[in-house]
């Protein structure tokens, strides 16, 4: 079965500007989480979203943003970009159902520079 | 609050031996998830093995081993006999599973090297 596709791979963005992610989940799962990961601080959690509703976010401002549509693909949007939002986005499908054996199937990422 | 800490920043290996990956961990959720990822330069986050906080074995899936020792608070990742295929970071993460949490909280890796 087809895995976790994160759109685009690469983006270069200016100061200023605003980028819209996207995130197909596998079939099926309907939790998408959004994590960032820089050099510095590490892989951050930035927000989960579970049937088109924000479950859990993490402790980011408001410029990042998210949502999930029914048929459970997600998009991050980041607005007004900074220098330090260059980061590697990766976005992580799971069934959601609270079972704690069940893994996170990762995305290929995001890799977002800004400039 | 969660925290995972790898004391290894960076680790050196022959192929064909074993390594030892540290993790150690912190929660006051008595009931928790471990888990082991494997990150090569490509970026995506491939999942190893998981291991829970009730569970009375050791977790195992192929040359992946968790060497749990709930009392010391670590979940020590095993790789038997590696490959060179095996030169990536490594992640530890936990999870309190729980309905309504997927967060993961990772620490901050180890890079492997296998040496030919």
């Amino acid at each position: 079965k087809a895995g976790v596709t994160q759109t685009p791979r690469y983006l270069i963005k200016t100061r200023g500007q605003q980028v819209t992610l996207s995130c197909s989940p596998i079939s099926g799962h309907r939790s998408v989480s959004w994590y960032q990961q820089t050099p510095g601080q590490g892989l951050q959690f930035l927000f989960e979203y579970f049937s088109e509703t924000q479950r859990n976010k993490g402790n980011f401002p408001g410029r990042f943003s998210g949502r999930q549509f029914s048929n459970s693909r997600s998009e991050m949007n980041v607005s007004t970009l900074e220098l330090g939002d260059s980061a590697l986005y990766l976005c992580a499908s799971s069934l959601g159902d609270g079972q704690g054996k069940t893994e996170a199937f990762f995305g290929q990422g995001t890799r977002l520079t800004v400039v | 609050a969660q925290k995972i800490t790898q004391t290894q920043p960076g680790m050196f290996v022959q192929e064909k031996e074993a390594v030892t990956l540290d993790c150690t961990y912190d929660t006051s959720d008595p009931s928790y998830g471990l888990f082991w990822y494997k990150q090569p330069s490509s970026g995506e986050m491939i999942f190893l093995i998981y291991q829970g906080s009730y569970d009375q074995q050791n977790a195992t899936e192929g040359r992946y081993s968790l060497n749990f020792q709930k009392a010391r608070k670590s979940a020590n990742l095993v790789i038997s006999a590696s490959q060179l295929g095996d030169s990536a970071m490594y992640f530890c993460a936990m999870r309190a599973p729980n309905f309504g949490n997927e967060k993961l909280t990772f620490g901050t890796g180890t890079r492997l090297t296998i040496i030919p």
